[in-house]
């Protein structure tokens, strides 16, 4: 079966510092890659998203995420946090021959004012 | 993108009773899906909702204790049937758009957060 790992499960940082969440999967075909962010009391948000093109794509809120092939990984990052990007962060994969979408376990961010 | 919406936002329930959740979306949509989201883990696909034919379900969820309803494309309804403490969770209804290809982003309900006493 198809797995998302995350492997950072809670993540606590000071506003400013720089921010890396890790996101890699199994499978070896052509995949699309999202990440979507759930605030507190809050529905997830797609943040970003890889479907071709340029490996390194930009989202909302200043994060971005470096789709690299040869290590199966979509990492998530962000140069300079802030207190209002306390959130939950999950990592998705689409497959492209199903409609399912796999998602990590989640990571849980905590910034510090 | 699409809005969607779910009722109830929550509720709590006894055991071997059953909750229908609703799910409403403001366009119509290829695709439909119901998560399992439990504490503290991530998404869980239950099943994709079939507009007129049955549900899809993943391994592990099977139509009598969930069963699901597509009438047309921008409702659906998921029943917790003969619920127990362990059905506790956070239920969530999501779209795929109109196009339906390759790469379609998934939208997300707000959810539903069931607590089973």
């Amino acid at each position: 079966a198809q797995s998302v790992s995350q492997h950072n499960h809670h993540v606590i940082l000071s506003e400013a510092a720089s921010l890396e969440l890790g996101c890699n999967y199994s499978y070896g075909g052509t995949v699309n890659l999202f990440w979507y962010v759930q605030y507190p009391g809050q529905h997830l948000q797609l943040l970003l998203k890889y479907f071709s093109g340029d490996p390194l794509v930009k989202g909302i809120k200043g994060f971005e995420a470096e789709f690299i092939k040869s290590k199966f990984s979509f990492n998530l990052r962000k140069p300079s946090v802030q207190w209002s990007d306390t959130a939950e962060y999950f990592c998705a994969v689409n497959v492209n021959t199903g409609n399912q979408f796999y998602f990590g376990t989640g990571t849980s961010l905590t910034v510090i004012p | 993108s699409a809005v969607i919406s779910q009722k109830p936002s929550r509720d709590i329930c006894q055991r071997g009773t059953s909750l229908t959740i609703q799910c409403q979306v403001d366009s119509q949509v290829t695709m439909m899906f119901w998560y399992r989201q439990q504490p503290g883990q991530s998404l869980t696909l239950i099943a994709t909702a079939n507009q007129g034919s049955e549900a899809t379900y993943e391994s592990g969820f099977v139509i009598d204790k969930f069963p699901i309803s597509r009438p047309n494309l921008t409702f659906s309804t998921l029943t917790v049937s003969n619920m127990s403490p362990e059905d506790s969770s956070i239920y969530l209804c999501s779209v795929r758009g109109l196009a339906g290809g390759r790469g379609e982003t998934q939208y997300f309900g707000p959810g539903t957060r069931l607590l089973v006493l």
